[in-house]
């Protein structure tokens, strides 16, 4: 299976700390996504970074990728309250997910 | 875009009735998934297509379950019978030249 699955599975912190998830996976990819969905709603697409990319930044998320551990990180910084929800990496086309890191955010 | 469309956003059923859940993916994108989400599962990918052609079922539980995309702008997912076990929310995705898929708001089923 090409599934991604995120450690840890759950996760909270107070707001503007940073939080880290990782992500580990088990075969190449071309590349790796992460996803953010809140309660309720569909997963919404975070970022991707591409196989031959070590880390990439979009605002507040930095992600790195180790191809040769076969593991991605996901590092949201300054963390606001909106950024409670889960958190799924996909790999493989994206057409698996894993089972996702829950992060909670305390005001 | 209005984005993924599903409906409906809530189906309360008793078991053995037929469901079908329905999604409309965004104009121009060729693929397009069903997904199953529950606690103990988390996010389980069905099925999907690519240009309206089922390539991949292997995820579909049971022949209760089956899927349909009679054209590039509709898709059905029918369960038939219902059982209690099949509660979950069911999300349709579509995907376009780009590797992002777009989720849409998700059918929660609830079979009593």
């Amino acid at each position: 299976s090409q599934q991604g699955e995120e450690d840890p599975q759950a996760l909270s912190i107070q707001e503007g700390e940073n939080a880290t998830m990782n992500c580990s996976y088990k075969t190449s990819i071309n590349n790796l996504q992460w996803y953010r969905q809140n309660s309720g709603r569909g997963l919404v697409h975070l970022i991707l970074i591409r196989s031959n990319e070590r880390e990439k930044h979009s605002g507040r998320l930095r992600v790195t990728l180790d191809t040769s551990k076969k593991s991605s990180s996901l590092l949201i910084t300054a963390s606001r309250a909106a950024d409670t929800a889960s958190y799924f990496c996909a790999t493989g086309n994206q057409f698996y997910f894993g089972t996702g890191t829950s992060l909670t955010v305390i005001p | 875009d209005a984005g993924v469309i599903q409906s409906p956003r809530h189906e309360v059923t008793e078991m053995g009735q037929e469901v079908t859940l329905r999604c409309k993916p965004i104009s121009g994108h060729d693929y397009l998934f069903w997904y199953r989400q529950t606690m103990m599962r988390g996010l389980e990918l069905l099925i999907y297509f690519n240009n309206n052609v089922p390539i991949d079922d292997s995820g579909m539980p049971e022949d209760r379950f089956s899927a349909k995309m009679p054209n590039a702008s509709f898709s059905t997912l029918k369960i038939q019978p219902s059982e209690p076990r099949d509660s979950a929310v069911y999300f349709c995705a579509s995907r376009g030249s780009s590797d992002t898929q777009y989720f849409g708001p998700g059918t929660r089923l609830t079979v009593l």
